[in-house]
């Protein structure tokens, strides 16, 4: 089956800088790959997602990139903000079609 | 519209209790998923739902575990004999449909079992 791996685990930032996540799967049929964004206590949130046919995918601050061939994708946050500290989670879709397989999530602190 | 509901949002029980977790996902949609986060994990896949049958339960991690769903809607997990390791929070999931990507979460059920 479909494995997600996640990284970092923790990730601490200067408000303003920008911060990066990244993600490898291992099922070459996965097709979609979407971000949450999980705070204290709170459901997780769909911030953003990728479809295998695209490279890359902007909104505002939020971007990701999907490198197909290598099998990874990441996350971008550019001009944090403290609001954006929370746990985000990358997931895959893999051929089964309906699934997702989320990687271990990464803490991200903004620090004013 | 209103999102995934899920009941209750806590719940504490006894080592050997059963208990019943319940789902409401959002109106219209037929596809729903039930996830469990343990401590500093993510989510694991239990049991997908297309309507009301559960093609796919190869997520659940034992027989003491079981899910149904009536009328297309209300989904219900039932986990007997609870374990101190099935302490966790158990998430439900909706989307549109089996082929809609875009997953929509509920808050969530944290279960403690003591």
């Amino acid at each position: 089956g479909e494995n997600v791996e996640q990284h970092p685990s923790t990730l601490s930032v200067q408000e303003g800088d920008s911060a990066v996540i990244k993600c490898t799967y291992s099922d070459s049929a996965s097709n979609y790959f979407p971000w949450y964004k999980q705070e204290l206590g709170k459901r997780p949130q769909l911030i953003i997602d990728i479809r295998s046919n695209v490279g890359e995918k902007k909104d505002q601050r939020i971007a990701v990139t999907l490198n197909k061939t290598a099998k990874h994708f990441s996350l971008h946050i550019t001009e944090t903000q403290p609001e954006d500290s929370a746990v985000y989670f990358c997931a895959a879709k893999g051929g089964s079609n309906y699934k997702l397989t989320f990687g271990k999530g990464t803490l991200l602190t903004v620090n004013p | 519209g209103a999102g995934v509901s899920q009941s209750p949002s806590n719940k504490v029980t006894e080592k050997g209790k059963d208990v019943e977790l319940r789902c409401d996902p959002i109106s219209g949609h037929t596809a729903l998923y039930w996830y469990r986060q343990s401590l500093g994990q993510g989510l694991e896949f239990l049991i997908y739902f297309q309507g009301n049958s559960a093609p796919d339960k190869s997520g659940l991690p034992s027989d003491r575990f079981s899910a149904e769903r009536t009328g297309g809607s209300v989904s219900t997990l039932t986990i007997q004999r609870t374990q101190q390791e099935d302490s966790a929070v158990y998430l439900c999931a909706s989307s549109l449909n089996k082929g809609v990507d875009e997953q929509y979460f509920g808050p969530g059920t944290r279960l403690t079992v003591t």
